[in-house]
């Protein structure tokens, strides 16, 4: 079955600075990898995805790089601020014309110095 | 509109007992996934539905989980009987048709002592 990888399990940056969380994934059927977003005592929220026909895709000050090849994928977040603050989790699904399960990563947790 | 729902938010209970957890996707939604999460594991896909028929119910870690979709608008996962390792959040999410993104629900903590 699928496995994603996800690294950093922590990442801490200061407000305003950029932070880049990586995942790799095992299976090259693979074709639809969102990305949640995750705060205290809350369900994950989708916040951006990208399927297989796309390298990259960019909604503000977030964007997700997709390299099928080397079968890794990345979230960008520019000019972070304080509620960027949470965990983040990487995901993984192969699906013809609609939903399939999910195999996500362990998640980062993202934290935001002032 | 309402997003998915889920109750109950929290439920506490003992070893051996029956548990329901229950939950309502967005309407017009033909998809619905249960996941569990735990501090070891992460985040689990345990079965998956489409038009109220079970797809895929490879991640029921044992015959002591089952889950129903009655109709499009209710689903439940029933633990029976419960151990303490069953402790966990557990998310229903739902997916409209021909869409692939999942929408997530609040979760149920469940605590087995």
């Amino acid at each position: 079955g699928e496995n994603v990888e996800q690294h950093p399990s922590t990442l801490s940056v200061q407000e305003g600075d950029s932070a880049v969380i990586k995942c790799t994934y095992s299976d090259s059927a693979s074709n639809y990898f969102p990305w949640y977003k995750q705060e205290l005592g809350k369900g994950p929220q989708l916040i951006i995805d990208i399927r297989s026909n796309v390298g990259e895709k960019k909604d503000q000050r977030i964007a997700v790089t997709l390299n099928k090849t080397a079968k890794h994928f990345s979230l960008h977040i520019t000019e972070t601020q304080p509620e960027d603050s949470a965990v983040y989790f990487c995901a993984a699904s192969k699906a013809g014309g609609g939903a399939d399960g999910l195999t996500f990563g362990k998640g980062t947790h993202l934290i935001i110095q002032p | 509109d309402a997003g998915v729902i889920q109750s109950p938010r929290h439920e506490v209970t003992e070893m051996g007992q029956e548990v329901t957890l229950r939950c309502k996707p967005i309407s017009g939604h033909n998809s619905l996934f249960w996941y569990r999460q735990t501090m070891m594991r992460g985040l689990e896909l345990l079965i998956y539905f489409n038009n109220n028929v079970p797809i895929d119910d490879s991640g029921m870690p044992e015959d002591r989980f089952s889950a129903k979709m009655p109709n499009a608008s209710f689903s439940t996962l029933k633990i029976q009987p419960s151990e303490p390792r069953d402790s966990a959040v557990y998310f229903c999410a739902s997916s409209p048709p021909g869409g692939r993104e999942q929408y997530f629900g609040p979760g149920t903590r469940l605590t087995v002592t």
